[in-house]
């Protein structure tokens, strides 16, 4: 098992450019999620997707779409790439997106794995 | 405004010896904390977790502590290996995994 890919590894893009993010999993998980991780702060979370066909704004959306193709796929998009979107950017995957905590068990088998990342600057 | 602090940006130890990272929170919704690890290059990976149900959980040489009136926890680990530096981020949750704030990360350097 691959766990959670993302393509491209680094991208350097000039202000206005679009361009998508690629992620894929291949662990029959229910629910995704796109992160930003910005320096000297945490891992944002952009958008996510609770299951195949739904998806929901996170802390950080604006400037971001998404798409979930399907249950292995959830691709992030920039229509208009600006300096600020500069960041290393996770696509994550979990069985479900409240099944860990509801059971009380953390640990127990449930957790999220995240892909390697994505190292995009906008110039 | 950050719901989950992670104080030190840094912290070296001599191998053998005890690490401890800190981390504190300020919304008092959270009822579950977990620690992830990340290397260079690859994604956070799940390290250990404690609910607030608990005070102390351990996992061989990791263990985390929770301090709810003090809104704080800690990571131990003992002894401490040169396999062990990593960026550590604290990150807290209500309930799920959609509403789960991240420290900025401790990085922990452990010298042989």
């Amino acid at each position: 098992n691959a766990g959670v890919t993302q393509t491209p590894k680094f991208q350097v893009l000039k202000t206005g450019q679009s361009m998508t993010l690629q992620c894929a999993q291949d662990m029959n998980h229910n629910s995704m999620y796109w992160y930003r991780q910005d320096p000297g702060m945490g891992l944002r979370l952009i958008y996510y997707s609770a299951s195949e066909g739904t998806t929901d704004k996170g802390e950080v959306p604006n400037g971001y779409n998404v798409s979930r193709l399907n249950k292995r796929e959830f691709s992030l998009r920039l229509e208009s790439a600006a300096p600020s979107q500069t960041s290393v950017y996770f696509c994550a995957s979990s069985e479900v997106l409240r099944g860990l905590f509801s059971s009380g068990r953390i640990g127990s088998g449930d957790t999220q794995y995240f892909g390697p990342g994505t190292r995009l600057t906008v110039l | 405004d950050q719901q989950v602090k992670q104080n030190s940006p840094s912290l070296s130890v001599q191998e053998g010896r005890i690490s401890i990272l800190n981390c504190d929170y300020t919304n008092s919704m959270f009822d579950y904390f977990l620690w992830y690890k990340k290397y260079p290059a690859e994604g956070p990976t799940f390290l250990i977790s404690i609910s607030s149900i608990k005070d102390k959980n351990e996992d061989g040489r990791f263990t985390v502590f929770l301090n709810k009136s003090a809104k704080h926890l800690s990571l131990h680990i003992v002894p401490s290996q040169p396999g062990d530096s990593a960026v550590y981020f604290c990150a807290a949750s209500a309930g799920a995994w959609d509403d789960m704030r991240f420290g900025a990360g401790t990085r922990l350097t452990v010298k042989p």
